[in-house]
């Protein structure tokens, strides 16, 4: 079963900022924050990735809370394109099984003009 | 180009029949993975393959087999099609062994129907 709790759907203006909360409070020290996304019929597609520290691509930012129970990801200035299901997971630093990406429900996000 | 590609796209079948999906990478990965994503939308992980060697292999019945006759190549065979096998496949790589913490490149995606 997943371990993260995400809102299951969000809106958001063209050219605004998208944030995307994500709950993870039973998060392990060796567990990173990862997130995917899945525009409609395509594969899941990385974003980024976290431990403890913020971090920023070029695609978004993400901020994990200091006790880590929480991380937002943020898309700075959304288009159109960014409409998909956001994917929070969280993932063991160490190989086999613990390591799987585990797909929860995710965040449907619609861009609207 | 493609990093990682799917064939078919598409696959429509009989109940009872056999059937293969194909997965390619050009990334020069290590390890290779299939997933299942069912009607509800759920993304399951189904195996894993370092360097042609099975390391992963999530509770799937022994109707599915995955072969790996390279390690750029990670096909999916599919004995006694069922209805519940309808979904779509999708095939992913990472560059190190399975479940480390690098990150997975997926596939377009197959979309099996089975009638």
């Amino acid at each position: 079963d997943a371990k993260t709790t995400q809102p299951p759907s969000m809106d958001c203006a063209e050219g605004r900022a998208a944030n995307l909360p994500c709950n993870h409070s039973t998060i392990s020290g060796n567990e990173y924050v990862y997130w995917y996304r899945q525009i409609h019929s395509q594969g899941p597609q990385y974003i980024i990735h976290g431990l403890k520290n913020n971090e920023t691509n070029e695609m978004a930012s993400l901020i994990i809370t200091e006790d880590r129970k929480s991380s937002t990801l943020i898309l700075p200035h959304a288009t159109l394109r960014d409409t998909a299901v956001y994917y929070c997971i969280v993932r063991s630093h160490y190989g086999g099984s613990q390591g799987n990406l585990i797909f929860g429900k995710g965040t449907k996000l619609s861009v609207k003009p | 180009d493609t990093a990682v590609s799917q064939t078919p796209k598409y696959l429509v079948t009989q109940m009872g029949n056999d059937k293969s999906i194909k997965c390619e990478q050009n990334l020069g990965h290590d390890t290779m993975y299939w997933y299942k994503q069912d009607s509800k939308k759920f993304l399951k992980i189904m195996f894993s393959y370092n360097n042609k060697e099975l390391i992963i292999n999530e509770t799937v019945p022994n109707r599915f087999s995955p072969k790996s006759p390279d390690k750029a190549h990670l096909n999916l065979h599919i004995n006694s099609l069922e209805l519940g096998d309808s979904a779509v496949y999708f095939c992913a790589s990472s560059q190190g062994l399975a479940g480390r913490t690098d990150t997975q490149y997926f596939g377009p995606g197959t979309r099996l129907t089975v009638l």
